[in-house]
Formats: C-alpha cells, structure tokens, sequence
C-alpha cells in the first residue's frame, strides 16, 4: 500500500481558502487517491476521490499533478464547521487493509 | 436511508468482563472492517472480512474476536485478554468491485471502570 504524508497541523479563518497537500511518492499505476474528514467522537466521511488531473464537488476540489506523487485538497471558503481531521489515502479496491495515517487536524478561527 | 448503524454509542465494561459491539449495515456491501481509534491518534485496522464466513486479522487483533455469519452484520468482541481497551471503535464497509471508499458508523465509545 502507498504510504502517504501529509501535515499534522494547519490553522486557518473563516472565509479563507485551505489546501492540504499529501504525498504519495510510491503511489501505483492503478491506485485511486481518497480523501476522509473526521469530526471529533464520529466515523470519518468521504469528502472527495480521484485518479488524475482535477476533480470537484459540492465540497471540495481534489488537484493531482501529472505524476500523481502528491495531491491536494482545496476547501472553498472554509467556515467554523470545517475545523476537523482530514485523511489521504491511497489504494486501489475496496478490498484493501486502508492504513488510516494521524491525519491534518485543520482548525478554522473566526 | 442506507447505512451503516453501530450500537451502542457508549459502552462500559468492568475489568475482565467480554463485551460484543455491533454494527449493521444494510448498504450490501460486501466488505466489513473494524477500526480503533486512540485520542489524537488515526484509525488502526482490527479486523476485516472480505465475504461471509470468512475474516482476517488486521493490524491489533490480540484480545478481539469476530464473527460474519452474514452479510450485513459484523460483531466485535473485545475480550478480557485485551488489556487496553478503553477506545473509540468504528465500523466500516465498502463493496467488492472498484474502489468507492469506504462508509462509516458513527463509533462505539468503550471504557473500562
């Protein structure tokens, strides 16, 4: 499974923009990169998923260079709800052991 | 509303007693796995089954059992032999073909008094 690294920590404001970038230099041909937000005493939430290039949805926008070695998830005009823990990972089944890292715990100040 | 439901919210348990947390889907997802979960820490994988009948062991099975006699359902057992089980457990699911990611319950909250 690709090991992927990504910031502990990052403070932000009300309003702004958050890009989180992770980093998954072993990453295979075939994998998928997902992202997770974790609230504090509940189960992570898929946010966003993507294979190349950029994705986007309601919530977030998913950017991956050309060689997929890294990715960042780009929040719009983050709020006070969006302070929680964000998780990268990579892999490319359903099936796979998914190795949930400590996460980028992202604090938004008013 | 599709999902996945773990019960109960909170649980305790008393020194040496086994206690069997649930969780339900009705997603038919195929694949089902058990997570814990440290304060300020990530998810670390207990155990997993893949189809009915059949599980593996995850990273931290020492004093957990499982069982999966059918699709929807995935009960863990935290035994006596697992010294430190006061924890954050969730459960997850995800299907067999592709990779859609994986649906979360909303956690069992264990502690030993």
């Amino acid at each position: 499974l690709a090991k992927t690294t990504q910031p502990i920590s990052m403070d932000s404001y009300e309003g702004q923009e958050v890009n989180i970038t992770c980093s998954h230099n072993n990453i295979a041909t075939n994998d998928y990169i997902t992202w997770y937000q974790q609230f504090p005493s509940q189960g992570p939430r898929f946010i966003i998923q993507g294979y190349k290039t950029k994705v986007t949805n309601e919530v977030a926008s998913l950017f991956i260079p050309a060689d997929r070695k890294s990715s960042t998830l780009s929040l719009p005009r983050v709020s006070l709800s969006d302070t929680a823990v964000y998780y990268c990972l990579v892999g490319n089944t359903g099936f796979q052991k998914l190795v949930f890292g400590t996460g980028t715990r992202l604090l938004v100040s008013p | 509303d599709g999902g996945i439901t773990q019960s109960p919210k909170y649980l305790f348990r008393k020194e040496g007693q086994n206690v069997t947390l649930s969780c339900e889907q009705n997603l038919n997802h195929d694949a089902m796995y058990w997570y814990r979960q440290d304060p300020g820490q990530g998810l670390r994988l207990i155990y997993y089954s893949q189809i009915v009948n059949d599980f593996q062991k995850g990273d931290i099975a020492e004093g957990y059992s499982v069982s999966r006699e059918k699709k929807e359902s995935f009960p863990l057992t935290v035994t006596s032999a697992q010294k430190n089980p006061t924890a954050f457990y969730l459960c997850a699911s995800t299907l067999r073909q592709g990779y859609y990611g994986y649906t979360f319950g909303s956690g069992t909250r264990l502690t030993v008094v």
